[in-house]
């Protein structure tokens, strides 16, 4: 079974810098789907950036980039220029291929943002 | 544009009483989850249809139960609730692409007292 792990249960950054939350997986696929996504306290799941494991580009999304290593099954988010509205639970996620039920969540990780 | 409606956001009930989660979203997706999220943990799916009249359990269904009669409502029953159902619920739906995001709800927080 796909498994993902974020062991990072917390962290902080100072505004305007630059923080990276950690995710690697455990897969026995070639293809796949990764994730980020922020939950603020409002609840609401929104997405913040996908990647698609067989492009070796890694995905940008404005201030959110992410470090694709495939080979190490390791999906990191990283997010530049902190904002306080970055505040939130971040969760990586993994989908499988061909089978749309199978979204795999990590715990996810608690960022706060110091002004 | 609404997307992904989940109602109530809030309910507490007490043991052995029963109730439904409702969920319904207007974006025309055939597949719609629902996870529950644990303190800690992150979100385990309890079931998930492809589309209307068609269910599956995923992970974590024991407790619970769905049904699909139209493409836009996916609601969740509990029976006999316990206190290991309390939890934060999230309904969710996508298109039926693997590489499309899933669309989520607010959530139900829920305390079985």
């Amino acid at each position: 079974a796909q498994t993902v792990t974020q062991s990072q249960p917390e962290m902080s950054v100072q505004e305007a810098e630059t923080v990276t939350l950690s995710c690697t997986y455990d897969t026995s696929e070639s293809d796949y789907y990764l994730f980020w996504y922020k939950q603020p306290p409002s609840r609401q799941m929104i997405l913040v950036i996908r990647q698609e494991a067989y492009k070796q580009q890694n995905a940008t999304e404005n201030r959110f980039s992410v470090n694709f290593q495939k080979a190490a099954k390791s999906f990191s988010l990283k997010i530049s220029d902190s904002q306080l509205g970055d505040a939130a639970m971040y969760f990586c996620a993994y989908r499988a291929p061909y089978n749309n039920n199978d979204m795999r969540f990590g715990a996810g990780t608690r960022l706060t943002v110091k002004p | 544009n609404a997307g992904v409606t989940q109602t109530p956001k809030f309910r507490i009930l007490k043991i052995g009483q029963s109730m439904t989660l409702q969920c319904t979203q207007d974006m025309n997706h055939n597949y719609m989850y629902w996870y529950r999220q644990d303190p800690g943990m992150g979100l385990k799916l309890i079931y998930y249809s492809v589309g209307a009249g068609i269910t599956d359990k995923g992970e974590v269904p024991n407790g619970y139960n769905v049904s699909r009669s139209t493409t836009e409502d996916f609601p969740l029953r509990l029976e006999l609730a316990a206190p290991s159902q309390t939890s934060v619920y999230f309904c969710a739906s996508s298109y039926e692409t693997v590489n499309t995001e899933a669309f989520f709800g607010q959530g139900t927080r829920l305390t079985v007292v």
